[in-house]
């Protein structure tokens, strides 16, 4: 059983479209991370939220943490190529470790 | 800037072998982590290294065995391959506790026939 799961777990838009991500779990997380990951790479940090109804921004892309630290969801506005990826959600958890989420995997059709 | 260099990228062996995947980070970061990520289930915690010396079980330690040689050095040892065990294995490390980010290396592919 995963701790953090995604949804949708495949993403298919066409450029310009607006697009959520969501990270769910019932579990309670201290910050939750974003990352953003490219064929034969490893994930890239994208955002850190820490307090419960945290938004951060980052361009096009606003992160929201949920008011009880269980969820989060990212919005991207206008989506371009250059969004394809696959998006992961981390929690830290009670441990002091990290629980990935399931993954979302973006393409955006020109 | 190196960061995390993970070696080999690829590898193909036959159920039985036994082989080490090496990890080195320059950033003098505390902390070393070894996941695998499989299709549909994001990375999985298989074995930690909080600082020098130490070594966790994490999320799925199960024919797996690691070695912290030093800060720099967190290897992973598979003692018996197993067709289970193919998988993208991901190495990261961060500088401590907390909220601070991991940094990966790029993976090595695995493969066991």
């Amino acid at each position: 059983t995963q701790l953090l799961e995604q949804s949708p777990q495949f993403l298919s838009i066409q450029e310009g479209e607006n697009l959520t991500v969501y990270c769910n779990s019932s579990s309670v997380f201290s910050s939750l991370q974003w990352y953003r990951q490219e064929p034969g790479e490893g994930p890239v940090l994208l955002v850190t939220v820490v307090t419960g109804g945290e938004v951060k921004k980052l361009k096009r892309l606003t992160f929201q943490f949920g008011d009880a630290r269980k969820d989060s969801s990212l919005h991207i506005t206008a989506a371009q190529p250059g969004d394809t990826g696959l998006y992961l959600c981390a929690g830290l958890y009670v441990n002091n470790q990290f629980y990935f989420g399931t993954g979302t995997s973006l393409t955006v059709i020109p | 800037n190196a960061g995390v260099t993970q070696t080999p990228k690829f590898q193909v062996l036959k159920t039985g072998q036994s082989m080490t995947l090496q990890c080195a980070q320059d950033m003098n970061h505390n902390s070393m982590y070894w996941y695998r990520q499989d299709p549909g289930m994001g990375l999985r915690l298989i074995y930690y290294s909080a600082s020098e010396g130490t070594t966790d079980k994490g999320e799925v330690p199960n024919g797996y065995n690691v070695s912290r040689l030093n800060k720099r050095e967190f290897s992973l040892r598979l003692e018996s391959a197993a067709p289970s065990q193919t998988s993208v294995y991901f190495c990261a490390s961060r500088p401590g506790a907390g909220r601070k980010p991991q940094h990966f290396g790029d993976g090595t592919r695995l493969s066991i026939l």
